[in-house]
């Protein structure tokens, strides 16, 4: 079935740091990728897509491009804020139930 | 537009109890899902409607839970008995199609936390 691994967290930075975190998934066919994100206290909002090979998500300064040959789909940012502090969640579907990875909590520190 | 919105906020109750959780998605939304998130894991899908019928509830434990979708809009899921392993954040979202948000994205409720002692 399909799976979505993430980095194994958490991830402390500082302000202004640059930010990588991990995703690579395993699935029949050709998945859309997301990444969730979910700020204390509340629920998960969807922070970018791609729907297929080399698409670029994009949202709020942070970027994830689809690449089929090493199936990942990494989240980066330049340069994260204090308000970045969250935790994310890479997901994928191809026609399958939505699956989730593990997530990673990111803290950024002034 | 307002969001998902989920009730209770938070539950605890004893192992063996029963509880339901109440959700209203987003107008217009066809699609609603119901998630449990384990502390410190990913969401997992435990069943999804389109309008009110079942479209997905292989994840579901049957034998205890059960969630019901009557008029195509709210929907509640229940926990009869529950078990100290129920402890969890229950999330609905919803969608506009049952395309899993290939094009049309998730939007998730705040999310009922439940704890089961």
């Amino acid at each position: 079935g399909d799976s979505v691994t993430q980095m194994e967290g958490p991830v402390t930075l500082s302000e202004e740091a640059f930010l990588t975190i991990n995703c690579t998934y395993t699935a029949t066919g050709y998945p859309s990728l997301f990444w969730y994100v979910q700020y204390p206290g509340e629920g998960l909002q969807l922070l970018l897509k791609a729907t297929k090979a080399d698409d670029k998500g994009s949202n709020k300064g942070f970027e994830a491009t689809y690449r089929k040959e090493t199936t990942s789909f990494h989240l980066e940012k330049g340069s994260v804020q204090v308000s970045d502090s969250a935790v994310y969640f890479c997901a994928g579907t191809s026609g399958s139930r939505l699956t989730f990875g593990e997530g990673t909590q990111l803290t950024v520190n002034p | 537009e307002a969001g998902v919105a989920q009730s209770p906020r938070y539950k605890i109750i004893e192992k063996r109890q029963s509880v339901a959780f109440w959700c209203n998605p987003i107008s217009g939304h066809a699609t609603l899902y119901w998630y449990q998130q384990i502390l410190g894991q990913g969401p997992k899908l435990l069943i999804q409607f389109q309008n009110n019928g079942v479209v997905d509830d292989s994840q579901l434990p049957k034998d205890r839970f059960s969630a019901e979708r009557l008029k195509g809009v709210d929907s509640t899921l229940k926990i009869q008995p529950a078990k100290l392993e129920d402890s969890a954040v229950y999330l609905c979202a919803s969608s506009l199609n049952p395309d899993r948000g290939k094009n049309s994205p998730l939007h998730f409720g705040n999310g009922t936390r439940l704890t089961v002692t």
